[in-house]
């Protein structure tokens, strides 16, 4: 069963530090993996989707990266803002398993000034 | 403006009283899908529907019902809600396709006394 894990749970940082979030997941026959945004009262943007065949895809200040084989995400962060305080979850499609997205509980950011 | 529109955003009711929470998307998405969030546990999928009157069961699907009649509308009911069923629940969509991102409703928090 697939299972996905993100670590860690909550993170604190200055603004302007450059910051990695993790994400694991157990089962390595995935489709794809995408990282959400969830800000408080508001549903879960998608900010990055990574087929299985990529090892990163890049937007703005951004870098998501896979490495399947190992069953791991990280999503960088680039000089980090007050504005990028939310949770940021991670969700895998299982190969096969078109109808779902397994999501880890997510990590809570805040970047304060 | 493409957006998935969740009602009520707020619902206190009491043990067994029916109720429907509404979800609808006006990007003409075939794939709809119900997810509840609790601390600690990520999303999980509730249920799903791959088309007009094409549903099935998610991971936790005891206690809700789902219909697809129109393809822009999929309610989520509870037939005789119960307190383990308080949670926050979020409406997803998107076109069918296996790289398509998820787009999702803003919530709906569900306290059951």
């Amino acid at each position: 069963k697939q299972e996905v894990t993100q670590i860690p749970a909550a993170l604190s940082v200055p603004e302007g530090e450059n910051l990695v979030l993790n994400c694991s997941f157990t089962d390595s026959a995935i489709y794809n993996l995408q990282w959400f945004r969830q800000d408080p009262g508001k549903g879960l943007t998608s900010l990055l989707l990574i087929q299985s065949s990529q090892r990163e895809q890049t937007s703005g200040r951004l870098n998501a990266s896979l490495d399947k084989s190992s069953g791991r995400s990280t999503l960088y962060i680039a000089a980090s803002q007050p504005g990028d305080s939310a949770t940021y979850l991670c969700a895998v499609r299982p190969a096969g398993g078109y109808n779902k997205l397994i999501f880890g509980a997510g990590t809570r950011l805040a970047v304060h000034p | 403006e493409a957006q998935v529109t969740q009602n009520p955003r707020y619902l206190i009711t009491v043990t067994g009283k029916k109720l429907t929470v509404t979800c609808s998307q006006n990007m003409n998405h075939e794939y709809m899908s119900w997810y509840r969030q609790d601390p600690g546990l990520g999303l999980r999928q509730i249920y799903y529907s791959m088309n007009v009157e094409v549903t099935d069961k998610g991971d936790v699907p005891e206690g809700y019902k789902v219909s697809r009649k129109e393809k822009r509308n999929f309610p989520l009911i509870l037939e005789s809600p119960s307190p383990n069923q308080t949670s926050l629940y979020f409406c997803a969509s998107s076109s069918r396709g296996l790289d398509e991102k998820l787009f999702f409703g803003s919530g709906t928090q569900l306290s059951v006394l």
